[in-house]
């Protein structure tokens, strides 16, 4: 199984501080991508970082991956109660014959006001 | 831009029932997966479809459970003599290229009485 796992599960901090999640894997993939879930809603993409990059950032995100360590990491910088959420990180594997992402179970992330 | 479309949102079955869920993917999009979600658990991949075609269906329950993508209208995933077991939400997501970021309709949440 190449599973991706979320560390850690729940995560409670204050508004404007820096909230960061992390990720492993156990495949080889092409990408990993980062999504948001709110309470009973649907996934929202946040980045997709590909297996040959080693940093991204978009906005407040930032995206680490190393495929050595077969590890990812978001970091939220200034974090807003707005970014109360679950995060979760799927895996695209890069053998053939599996075109669907792994997920882990998620962070879930509270902003406390 | 519309985002993909989920229908219904919500649905309600007896046990013996069948479900239809439908899913309209992204303008322009024309690889679309179903992935089911379980409470506190991350997205379960179920199946990949192009148009026409069923390219994986490695995490497609062997009976019961069928998907199709037609040339024309959504795609359609069924589930035929419901059990209490089935209720999860149901994710849809497109992709403009096979492997890339993929965007996630709402969910349709089945609930098996």
């Amino acid at each position: 199984s190449q599973q991706g796992e979320e560390d850690p599960q729940a995560l409670s901090i204050q508004e404007g501080e820096n909230a960061t999640m992390n990720c492993s894997y156990k495949t080889s993939i092409n990408n990993l991508q980062w999504y948001r879930q709110n309470s009973g809603r649907g996934l929202v993409h946040l980045i997709l970082i590909r297996s040959n990059e080693r940093e991204k950032h978009s906005g407040r995100l930032r995206v680490t991956l190393d495929t050595s360590k077969k590890s990812s990491s978001l970091l939220i910088t200034a974090s807003r109660a707005a970014d109360t959420a679950s995060y979760f990180c799927a895996t695209a594997f890069s053998g053939g014959g599996a075109d669907g992402l792994t997920f882990g179970k998620g962070t879930h992330l509270i902003i406390q006001p | 831009n519309a985002g993909v479309m989920q229908n219904p949102r919500h649905l309600v079955r007896r046990r013996g029932q069948e479900a239809r869920l439908r899913c309209s993917p992204m303008k322009g999009h024309s690889h679309v997966y179903w992935y089911r979600q379980l409470p506190e658990e991350g997205l379960k991949f179920m199946v990949y479809l192009q148009k026409e075609n069923i390219i994986d269906e490695s995490g497609m329950p062997k009976e019961r459970f069928s998907a199709e993508f037609p040339k024309e209208g959504p795609s359609i995933l069924r589930i035929q003599q419901v059990v209490r077991g089935d209720s999860a939400a149901y994710f849809c997501a497109s992709s403009l290229i096979r492997g890339e970021t993929q965007y996630f309709g709402p969910g349709t949440r089945l609930l098996v009485l």
